[in-house]
């Protein structure tokens, strides 16, 4: 019942490298989003990409949206042990002016070793 | 406190017992989301409030589960004769706005485990 699909599932890297995530969808969005989960907590808000933008950058991330090929990718620059944690993107579509919600993909789980 | 709290971080319950999960809000927060998170999955949408309305239940897997707001800010989802399968972390969301282009803001959750 997932609307994204984030890929891969699981990715391990050492501190300094690149980490590139990659989150396919299946229908018409009005925004993705892409969130990060410590284990054992709530969702942290990272960085909201509309469906008119292509590219957004926030601090060492970068986030790109290909809505002709349904697809977004987060890249984390510059890797650090504090950045693992499990990373999910998140679709919304505006039914009407009073819809709210976002559909998270199963994530993928970043492990950064020092 | 600044974020979203949610009370208790932990429960446990018999099958069969009633459970009442809380969720406090960021204040002034206009939008307020129930999520259900299984064991390495994703957040799945249950709920969603635009002040004290309900305005969005199509994901509550059963009548066993109810969500109210009833002043606009504190919520509570209602589990009923609890059921093995709804042993999962139930996150709570607000937004401040009630558009959808908003980031939302979790709290930590309440991991329930039903034996």
């Amino acid at each position: 019942s997932q609307q994204g699909e984030e890929d891969p599932q699981a990715l391990s890297i050492q501190e300094g490298e690149n980490a590139t995530m990659n989150c396919s969808y299946k229908t018409s969005i009005n925004n993705l989003q892409w969130y990060r989960q410590n284990s054992g907590r709530g969702l942290v808000h990272l960085i909201l990409i509309r469906s008119n933008e292509r590219e957004k950058h926030s601090g060492r991330l970068r986030v790109t949206l290909d809505t002709s090929k349904k697809s977004s990718s987060l890249l984390i620059t510059a890797s650090r042990a504090a950045d693992t944690a499990s990373y999910f993107c998140a679709t919304a579509t505006f039914l009407n002016t009073n819809a709210g919600k976002s559909t998270f993909g199963d994530g993928t789980t970043l492990t950064v070793k020092p | 406190g600044a974020g979203v709290s949610q009370s208790p971080r932990y429960k446990v319950a018999k099958r069969g017992q009633d459970v009442a999960l809380r969720c406090d809000p960021i204040s002034g927060h206009v939008s307020l989301f129930w999520y259900q998170q299984a064991l390495g999955q994703g957040p799945e949408f249950l709920t969603y409030f635009q002040n004290e309305a309900q305005l969005d239940k199509s994901g509550l897997p059963s009548d066993r589960f109810f969500a109210e707001r009833p002043e606009g800010s504190v919520s509570t989802l209602k589990i009923q004769r609890t059921q093995q399968e709804d042993s999962a972390v139930y996150l709570c969301a607000s937004s401040f706005f009630q558009t959808g282009d908003q980031p939302q803001h979790f709290g930590d959750g309440t991991r329930l485990s039903i034996l």
